[in-house]
């Protein structure tokens, strides 16, 4: 079975580009969550999806990152404009609802630079 | 404020010997703790995983232990081998509603020496 999958593995962008990185979730999981890792530092939260829904999205930074997951299978996070302090990895992770989603598994990440 | 911490950056451990790894946490609403392996450029890999209502779970080398009462747990590794050498991330489950995303701790590079 596959895993969590994301697009691109690295990219790199001036300040006040757009970009959009992708996240395939493991086949039948209905949750699906996104976080980054800025400088080396902890993982933390950005949003969580239950299907197409947005169930939580508290984590995320400010009205530059927009995410989306139209038909409850991939989805996408646009961050536009980019600035500096976007830099960092970004990784997505998915669960199972049915199981009680407690194991989240996570996708190899998307490195971001935006110079 | 930081509600999982990991306080040692850094562990070196001898090939063979046991590999103990901390983490503590401060909300007592969490009600599931899981470590996760990372390598570097890849993403987490999950490890193990235990309930609030438990103390213990085992699988193959790795036991992590839960003491609810001082808020900590940590993750055995016995017997450590080279291959084990990456950086451990404890992670925690709030309790209900939206707040099932994990709380990660800033991590442990373990590291196993031949």
């Amino acid at each position: 079975e596959a895993g969590v999958t994301q697009f691109p593995s690295h990219s790199v962008i001036e300040k006040g580009q757009t970009v959009t990185l992708r996240c395939d979730p493991i086949s039948g999981h209905d949750n699906l969550y996104w976080y980054r890792r800025v400088m080396g530092k902890e993982i933390k939260f950005l949003l969580h999806f239950v299907k197409e829904s947005k169930q939580d999205e508290s984590g995320m930074p400010n009205n530059r990152f927009l995410a989306e997951r139209t038909g409850g299978t991939y989805s996408t996070l646009k961050v536009q404009p980019a600035e500096l302090e976007d830099s960092g990895v970004y990784f997505c992770a998915s669960s199972q609802v049915s199981t009680g989603g407690a194991t989240q598994y996570f996708g190899p990440g998307t490195r971001l630079l935006v110079l | 404020d930081q509600q999982v911490k990991q306080n040692s950056p850094s562990l070196s451990v001898q090939e063979g010997r046991i590999s103990i790894l901390n983490c503590d946490y401060t909300n007592s609403m969490f009600d599931y703790f899981l470590w996760y392996k990372k390598y570097p450029a890849e993403g987490p890999t999950f490890l193990i995983s235990i309930s609030s209502i438990k103390d213990k779970n085992e699988d193959g080398r790795f036991t992590v232990f839960l003491n609810k009462s001082a808020k900590h747990l940590s993750l055995h590794i016995v017997p450590s081998q080279p291959g084990d050498s990456a950086v451990y991330f404890c992670a925690a489950r709030g309790f209900s509603g939206s707040a099932r995303q994990l709380t990660f701790g800033s991590g442990t590079q373990l590291t196993v020496l031949p």
